[in-house]
């Protein structure tokens, strides 16, 4: 069945430092998503990814969307403590009525 | 309306008791869909609503679980027998067309 990996698990990060997750499937996605869930908190959407090579820029955070549609990136530079949560990606199933999250990378920013 | 709602926020039971917990979706949203999420894990599919009718169903959702949305607004989820295994964050999301807006979620324990 369609699967959804992202490395690493965990990151810790000094504050300041650029962290990066990455986000791979077993087939091609028609879009990515991007979700931040906070600790203790709910996963909030960050972006959508639809177009091969795509890449979105959100201030300090860059998202890609991979030549073939079957990974995808996100990459935050320069950490602060307020990018501390687990960051999710998401990939549309066959029938597109719902998503397969990642197991998401969780993110830990050291002042 | 600003958000999803969802209730209770907490809800301890006793093995083998019935749930049922409420989601009030976005009121212009058509979609609903109920997601569960264990510790470390991403959110995991349970099933989805376009409007009142009820489209698609995970093998997660064992005939112990049924959900409804009887007026295409809020929904329902109940677990009838409730087991130790059940315990997880159940979250609620509603959209109208690309992303997902999560409710805070209803946490479930289950003793």
């Amino acid at each position: 069945g369609q699967q959804v990996m992202q490395i690493p698990q965990y990151q810790h990060v000094q504050e300041g430092e650029d962290f990066t997750t990455y986000c791979n499937s077993s087939t091609t996605l028609s879009n990515i998503q991007w979700y931040k869930q906070r600790p203790g908190g709910h996963p909030v959407f960050l972006i959508q990814l639809v177009k091969s090579g795509e890449v979105k820029k959100q201030k300090r955070l860059t998202f890609q969307f991979g030549e073939a549609k079957k990974n995808s990136s996100l990459h935050i530079t320069a950490t602060q403590t307020t990018d501390v949560g687990t960051y999710f990606c998401a990939g549309p199933t066959n029938t597109g009525n719902q998503f397969y999250f990642g197991t998401g990378t969780s993110l830990t920013v050291i002042p | 309306d600003t958000g999803v709602s969802q209730n209770p926020r907490h809800k301890i039971t006793k093995r083998g008791q019935n749930v049922t917990f409420r989601c009030d979706p976005i009121s212009e949203h058509n979609r609903l869909y109920w997601y569960r999420q264990t510790l470390g894990q991403g959110p995991e599919f349970l099933t989805y609503f376009q409007n009142e009718a009820q489209l698609e169903k995970s093998r997660l959702l064992s005939d112990r679980f049924s959900a409804e949305r009887p007026k295409g607004s809020f929904s329902t989820l109940e677990i009838q027998r409730t087991e130790q295994g059940d315990s997880a964050m159940y979250l609620c999301a509603s959209s109208l067309s690309r992303d997902y807006t999560f409710g805070s979620g209803t946490r479930l324990t289950v003793v």
